[in-house]
């Protein structure tokens, strides 16, 4: 069955500390996508990469950066030089290999970043 | 502006009342999908839509309905047989199911 983990419930940094969000996810599908969201206090979920199981690259876009492990299971968001802007809830999701339609959500990490 | 609308933000309801929950989009996105979030949990699905006039349960379907009469709609029925609704419902819509969805700002539903 799928399921994803993310183990830092709650994770406190002071401003410009990098800071880096674990999931680790189970599947025995062999193609799956997995994703990043963002849920800033208002609630609406933001997208922030997707990714495919044959793709093993990681990926930087300005401040965030991905690293994608099929080894480990794991697909960490790490945040450099963070901001306060950049508290919120993070959630790593994982879709159904058959069935693309569904998403299984970790329970997500709330970062708190201090100035 | 593209994007997902849904209303109202807050609703109350007293115990034994159906409600309707409403998601709309302009992102002219085929799959359409309802998911419910509970304090410190992540999202569940509860029904989801690849077209219209076809729909799927999710996980957690009990207590819910669906309709998808048209592209851009896909409203969610709370029925009283759901028996803790309240909760944080996230309605989301894809072009495609295994692409990104982009999600509402969500319905927080309380329970009297």
């Amino acid at each position: 069955a799928q399921k994803v983990t993310q183990a830092q419930t709650e994770i406190s940094v002071v401003e410009k500390e990098d800071v880096t969000l674990d999931c680790v996810y189970e599947t025995r599908d062999t193609t799956y996508y997995l994703f990043w969201y963002k849920q800033p206090p208002s609630g609406e979920l933001v997208f922030l990469i997707r990714r495919n199981s044959f793709d093993e690259q990681n990926e930087i876009s300005g401040r965030y950066s991905w690293n994608f492990q099929k080894s480990t299971s794991s697909f960490n968001f790490t945040i450099t030089a963070s901001q306060v802007v950049d508290s919120a809830v993070y959630f790593c999701a994982l879709s159904d290999g058959y069935n693309f339609n569904k998403f299984y959500f970790g329970s997500g990490t709330k970062l708190n970043v201090k100035p | 502006d593209g994007g997902i609308t849904q209303s109202p933000k807050y609703l109350f309801r007293k115990e034994g009342q159906n409600v309707t929950l409403s998601c709309e989009q302009n992102l002219n996105h085929d799959a359409m999908y309802w998911y419910r979030q509970d304090p410190g949990q992540g999202l569940r699905l509860i029904y989801y839509s690849q077209i219209v006039n076809d729909f799927q349960k999710g996980d957690i379907a009990e207590g819910y309905s669906v309709s998808r009469e048209k592209k851009e709609s896909f409203p969610l029925t709370v029925t009283s047989a759901q028996k803790n609704p309240t909760a944080f419902y996230l309605c989301a819509s894809s072009i495609v199911p295994h692409n990104e969805q982009f999600f509402g700002p969500g319905t927080r539903l309380t329970v009297l």
